[in-house]
This record gives structure tokens, C-alpha cells and sequence, in this order.
């Protein structure tokens, strides 16, 4: 069975700083990883995914992940955090197939003035 | 929340009462999926469906039915059997086997007293 691992239930960075949203799984064979963000009372919205390729993934925001096979790990990160980052991030593992996705607990993220 | 709608926005019962969440989507997406979503607990799959009149259940289904009549409809039943049914509701589809890429509808929250 698969599983994914945020480690960090909020993250605190200041605004223009480099931010990292740590993430690590457990998955048979390639897993396809993902990760989510979510504003208040919303539902989540796709940042970015990692399914084969460059380890080094870029998605929406000006977000990116790097994906390490040799320490099952999927971290986000962004070169300098704003405060319009602020919400709950979701990292996702995904088997492949008819399988189900498996996400994490979630990471507050909040950029300080 | 791409092309789902999730409704009411708030809803409120009394407990006893079996509640239903309304989920529709316009995206011509086969499989469609329920989560709950409770504080450190990230997301937990209720119940999802391939295609039309046939669905699975997920990791938490006790106390929640579910059918899928159309493509565009999956409606979730919070039965009076689920021991402790206030959380925040989403829904979600994707494409027929690209469980990799749902889009989620903005949820529901019950509240149960």
C-alpha cells in the first residue's frame, strides 16, 4: 500500500525567502506525485506533478518540486515565498492504473510580512 | 474549482437526520470521487465511480451511501449511522483512469448537532 509523509504540520517563512514544503512517500514501482493547494473553505487546486522525466518539476505559481528517487522524497519549493502563498499544501502519491491517489495530512504554509 | 459544483456551501442537521451533499461536473469526466477532510488529517477517500451506475467504496465509507445514476452526478448520503459526520466534504472527478488529475469541487461543510 502506498503512503505519503508530511513531516512539518505548519511552516512559517518570510515574505521573499526561499520556502520548501517537505514531502516524502512509499509506493511500489514509479510513483506519479503531486502536489495541491488549498485556500480557506475551498477546494484544492493542482500545483504541479511529477509522472517521468526531468527531476526537477515546475507548475503554477512559480512553484516547483524536486523529485529524489534514492530518498523517496518530492519536496516543494519556491525561490521567494509571498504572502498570497499562505493556504494548506497537499502532497499526493499515485500508483498508477485504476488505483486511488493517497495524500498527505496537509502543511500550513504562512509567508509573514 | 473547474467545472464542479458542490452544494449547499454550509449545511446544518440535526443528528438522527440523513443529509445529502449535491455534487455535479461539466467536465465529461467518467470517474468522480468523495473525500472528507478533517483538521491534521489531510484528505480520506469516502467512496468513488469509474463510470455510470458503478462505484467502490474508499478507506471511510461506513456511514455514507453513494450512486451514480449520470455521468454528471455523484450525491453523497451522510447516513445517521456515521458516528461523527461534521467535516468538510469535497468532491472530485477526473478522466477514466488519470485518478493522477482530479479537479476538485469547493466542498461542503456539515455540521451535525
Amino acid at each position: 500500500a502506498q503512503s505519503v509523509a508530511q513531516p512539518e504540520d505548519q511552516v512559517n517563512v518570510a515574505e521573499g525567502n526561499p520556502l520548501t514544503v517537505k514531502c516524502t512517500y512509499s509506493v511500489s514501482g514509479n510513483p506519479y506525485l503531486f502536489w495541491y493547494v488549498q485556500y480557506p473553505n475551498r477546494g484544492l487546486q493542482f500545483l504541479l506533478k511529477y509522472i517521468t522525466g526531468d527531476n526537477l518539476v515546475k507548475g503554477s505559481y512559480g512553484f516547483e518540486a524536486e523529485f529524489n528517487k534514492s530518498q523517496t522524497s518530492f519536496h516543494l519549493k519556491k525561490p521567494s515565498a509571498l504572502v498570497s502563498d499562505s493556504a494548506l499544501y497537499f502532497c499526493a502519491v499515485y500508483p498508477g492504473g485504476y488505483q486511488k491517489v493517497t495524500f498527505g495530512t496537509g502543511t500550513k504554509l504562512q509567508v509573514i510580512p | 474549482d473547474g467545472g464542479i459544483t458542490q452544494s449547499p456551501k454550509y449545511l446544518f442537521r440535526k443528528e438522527g437526520q440523513n443529509v445529502t451533499l449535491s455534487c455535479e461536473q461539466n467536465l465529461n469526466h467518467d470517474a468522480m470521487y468523495w473525500y472528507r477532510q478533517d483538521p491534521g488529517q489531510g484528505l480520506r477517500l469516502i467512496y468513488y465511480s469509474q463510470i455510470v451506475n458503478d462505484f467502490q467504496k474508499g478507506d471511510i465509507a461506513e456511514g455514507y451511501s453513494v450512486s451514480r445514476e449520470k455521468k454528471e452526478s455523484f450525491p453523497l448520503t451522510v447516513t445517521s449511522a456515521q458516528k461523527n459526520p461534521t467535516a468538510f466534504y469535497l468532491c472530485a472527478s477526473s478522466k477514466a483512469g488519470s485518478a493522477y488529475e482530479q479537479y476538485f469541487g469547493p466542498g461542503t461543510r456539515l455540521t451535525v448537532t
